[in-house]
């Protein structure tokens, strides 16, 4: 079954905590995305990666970090430096070249405690 | 600035009806997509129309699209209650610069 995995569903991070999102996939993209959702909101870019080892900032990367080692994944860290991380963390990929189309993960809500 | 923004905010309707909502947006644009989300969970690609196209039909959607006005609709024919989602455009120039509008909340009453 092709598809992107998130994981945790849910997860809580406690102050000055940093917390790590997984995002998985076996689609064979290159590009793959992470957005943030807040309550009633669209979707804002956190991240995006268009090839291995390289990712670039979206619109709201302070207090976020990164990595992509492997094509397949790109997790996502929540430092503390992010004051408000109470949010609906969305995991997508695209392939590069293609029709654009996105591909989303089913998500992970992060909620400070 | 969000580029894309739905028009209404919030939409309900009776199982059966149809459901129009628009999306209005405000720089040139390769094409422009429409996602379903259902409560807590990640989007679902439906439709791409591109910037050279002015009308896509998939299934019970109908998509148009008008860039003289820089807006385009999504119609949903006899509604169901599985429909019932938000639903975005987004809107941009490349996959990594597509921007969101904040959704329609669409209700499908019995």
């Amino acid at each position: 079954d092709g598809g992107i995995t998130q994981s945790p569903k849910y997860l809580f991070r406690k102050e000055g905590q940093n917390v790590t999102l997984s995002c998985e996939q076996n689609l064979n993209h290159d590009a793959m995305y992470w957005y943030r959702q807040d309550p009633g909101q669209g979707l804002r870019l956190i991240y995006y990666s268009q090839i291995v080892n390289d990712f670039q900032k979206g619109d709201i990367a302070e207090g976020y970090s990164v990595s992509r080692e492997k094509k397949e994944s790109f997790p996502l860290t929540v430092t503390s430096a992010q004051k408000n991380p109470t949010a609906f963390y969305l995991c997508a990929s695209s392939q590069t070249g293609g029709d654009e189309k996105l591909f989303f993960g089913s998500g992970t809500q992060l909620s400070v405690l | 600035s969000q580029q894309g923004e739905e028009d209404p905010q919030a939409l309900s309707i009776q199982e059966g009806e149809n459901a129009t909502m628009n999306c209005s947006y405000k720089t040139s644009i390769n094409n422009l997509q429409w996602y379903r989300q259902n409560s807590g969970r990640g989007l679902v690609h439906l439709i791409l129309i591109r910037s050279n196209e002015r009308e896509k039909h998939s299934g019970r959607l109908r998509v148009t699209l008008d860039t003289s006005k820089k807006s385009s609709s999504l119609l949903i024919t006899a509604s169901r209650a599985a429909d019932t989602a938000s639903y975005f455009c987004a809107t941009g120039k490349g996959a990594q610069k597509l921007v969101f509008g904040q959704g329609t909340r669409l209700t499908i009453n019995p």
